[in-house]
Formats: structure tokens, C-alpha cells, sequence
């Protein structure tokens, strides 16, 4: 069974400028779930999905956003970037929401100018 | 206080050896605990998750829980110097909250 694909895997974007990060669950896996990655924050939660509708939410500006659609596939979006918007973002998908396994893909590394 | 706590280490081990990992958190009413693994430049890898009180094996892998003392360890049976990558440890409390990680060293 394929794994969680993240599109693209490296971003290079300017201050002010939005990006749109498209991830591809696990077929059968119903809830998508975003992190943010970077070197002096851990990983942090940004949001989940499941069946088309945001369940959970981090505590992120609302220049991030997502959503998902009715495949599961599931995109994120950041308006007016900033540079401490630089991060690796990873997707993870898992069968039902609630305690269940999550498995990650692969990531989109974003760099911010 | 940090809702999953666990020492940044590098923690430093033979090969051959033991190595044993912590985490505490700080939500009693957690129900769901995952291990994952996290080799420099790539994404986690779950290793192991835990549900209930007491010991779960899987291979050199041994994931114990402790819900009375809101702690969860990993041990890694045999360390092998593949084994060295740094260990996140995760949470279920509504949403996965992960620890900052615990960095594996093991010498040949």
C-alpha cells in the first residue's frame, strides 16, 4: 500500500507571497492532520480533517488554512508569508480520528525570503 | 510546563546496549501514546504506540506506560548504531502533541 505524498517537497517563496501544500493520505485513511516542523519549536499541531470538515485546530494565525476534499486528499494554504513561516510541514494521515496510528509523509520543506 | 516533556539528550550508548528513553505528560486524561523515530532530514516514522498500563513489546522495541505517574518510555533492546536518530515522543489528547525529542547516539 502507498505511503503519504506530500506535493511539492521544496518551496522556495518570497515574504508576502502565499503557498498552497497538497497531501495525498493513505488509501482507505479518512483524517488528515498538518504539523509544522522547525528546530526551536518541535513539531506543532496546525489542523485536522476528517470527512471534509476541520475537527482540530492549533494555535496558528489564520494565514493557515486548509481544507479537504472528498477523496481525503487535503491541501494547506499560508497567506502573506513571513520569514519565521520557514519550516518543514508534514502531513499525516490515520484511519478514523481519536487516538488513532498516524503515519507521515514524506514533508514540504519551506523557505521563506 | 510543557504538556510532553522528555530530555533532549544526546543520549549516548554502546552498541550492543540498552538504550531507555522518557516522557512525561501532563494530561491525565490522555488515552493514546505513539513513539516515533526521526533519522536527520526525513520525516517521523511510528515505531510504537501504547494504550493501556504495562509493557508492549515489538521486537527490540519495548514501549511502557504508566498513567498513575503520566510517563511513557521506549528501550531499545541490542542498540545498533542505525538505532541512532532522534526519538519523539507523542501524545493523544484531543490532538497529537509531540515532545521536542530525545537525540540517540550509539558507538559501534
Amino acid at each position: 500500500k502507498a505511503g503519504v505524498t506530500q506535493t511539492p517537497r521544496y518551496l522556495i517563496k518570497t515574504r508576502g507571497q502565499q503557498v498552497t501544500l497538497s497531501c495525498s493520505p493513505i488509501s482507505g485513511h479518512r483524517s488528515v492532520s498538518w504539523y509544522q516542523q522547525t528546530p526551536g519549536q518541535g513539531l506543532q499541531f496546525l489542523f485536522e480533517y476528517f470527512s471534509e470538515t476541520q475537527r482540530n485546530k492549533g494555535n496558528f494565525p489564520g494565514r493557515f488554512s486548509g481544507r479537504q476534499f472528498s477523496n481525503s486528499r487535503s491541501e494547506m494554504n499560508v497567506s502573506t508569508l513571513e520569514l519565521g513561516d520557514s519550516a518543514l510541514y508534514l502531513c499525516a494521515s490515520s484511519l478514523d480520528f481519536g487516538g488513532n496510528e498516524q503515519f507521515f509523509g514524506p514533508g514540504t520543506r519551506l523557505t521563506v525570503l | 510546563q510543557k504538556e510532553v516533556e522528555q530530555n533532549s539528550g544526546p543520549l549516548s550508548v554502546p552498541e550492543g546496549a540498552i538504550a531507555s528513553l522518557n516522557c512525561t505528560y501532563s494530561d491525565r486524561v490522555s488515552q493514546s501514546f505513539f513513539w516515533y523515530r526521526q533519522y536527520s532530514g526525513k520525516s517521523p516514522e511510528l515505531i510504537m504506540s501504547i494504550y493501556s498500563n504495562g509493557d508492549k513489546e515489538d521486537g527490540r522495541f519495548t514501549a511502557q506506560l504508566n498513567k498513575a505517574s503520566q510517563y511513557v518510555s521506549l528501550l531499545i533492546r541490542d542498540s545498533q548504531p542505525s538505532d541512532s536518530a532522534t526519538y519523539l515522543c507523542a501524545v493523544d489528547t484531543d490532538k497529537l502533541i509531540f515532545g521536542t525529542g530525545t537525540r540517540l547516539q550509539v558507538f559501534p
